[in-house]
């Protein structure tokens, strides 16, 4: 049974970097999409981003210009950099697993990590 | 404001059935595989539907998807106090180029 689980700080300040990693066990992390995923307080879900094992990566246009997907093979692990973070980045950040591209069917999840943006 | 539109909440008493409708566009809904989602508060959501109307192993058939056109619709009968939670449904968004949900319906088992 494949398990994810975000790691990270639960606290960032205004304008700093927010920085979370999944850690993927029970599977490998060589196949699939490796996605993340967050939900604001009260509001719904928002697709942030993927990365393929190959370390190719698609990210949401509105966050493309300060966000970053990255993989580490040997700890079977991908992470989020999310840059120049505010108040609207608070949210309860999910790493889920997406069985193909451009498909958004993310049979795996972490429990979630919420993260507030706040000095 | 969600990219697919969902009713805010559905009620119904046990044993009967729900549909929680999913509206999208033809770059989204039209064009690509609906999944729905169920997620409990402080859980990890979990995939019921893939590829509109396909369950993973272990979702009973209580749980049903469907398609037509842009609009998607979940089912579930036979409905039990277990049921009680949001329910998501997501795409792919060809034009956005990204993964799109809707803003989610909380069931109520009365």
């Amino acid at each position: 049974q494949v398990q994810l689980q975000e790691s990270g700080p639960g606290l960032v300040k205004p304008s700093e970097t927010l920085s979370l990693t999944c850690t993927v066990s029970g599977g490998s992390i060589s196949s699939n999409y490796w996605t993340w995923i967050r939900q604001p307080p009260g509001k719904g879900l928002e697709w942030i981003g993927y990365i393929y094992y190959s370390g190719r990566t698609k990210y949401d246009p509105s966050l493309k210009s300060r966000v970053t997907i990255s993989i580490d093979r040997s700890k079977n692990q991908f992470s989020l950099k999310l840059s120049s973070v505010t108040a609207a980045d608070t949210a309860v950040y999910y790493c889920a697993r997406d069985c193909c591209a451009d498909r958004a069917n993310f049979d795996y999840w972490g429990l979630g990590t919420l993260v507030t943006v706040s000095s | 404001q969600s990219v697919l539109t969902q009713p805010p909440s559905v009620s119904a008493a046990p044993g009967q059935k729900v549909t929680i409708s999913c509206s999208g566009n033809s770059s989204n809904i039209g064009n690509n595989y609906v999944s729905w989602y169920q997620h409990l508060p402080g859980t990890a959501p979990k995939l019921l539907i893939f590829d509109n109307n396909k369950r993973p192993s272990g979702i009973p058939d209580r749980f049903s998807g469907s398609k037509s056109g842009t609009s998607a619709t979940l089912g579930i009968t036979g409905l039990q106090t277990g049921d009680e939670a949001d329910y998501y449904c997501g795409t792919w968004d060809t034009s956005l180029s990204g993964g799109v949900f809707g803003g989610g319906t909380k069931v109520t088992v009365l």
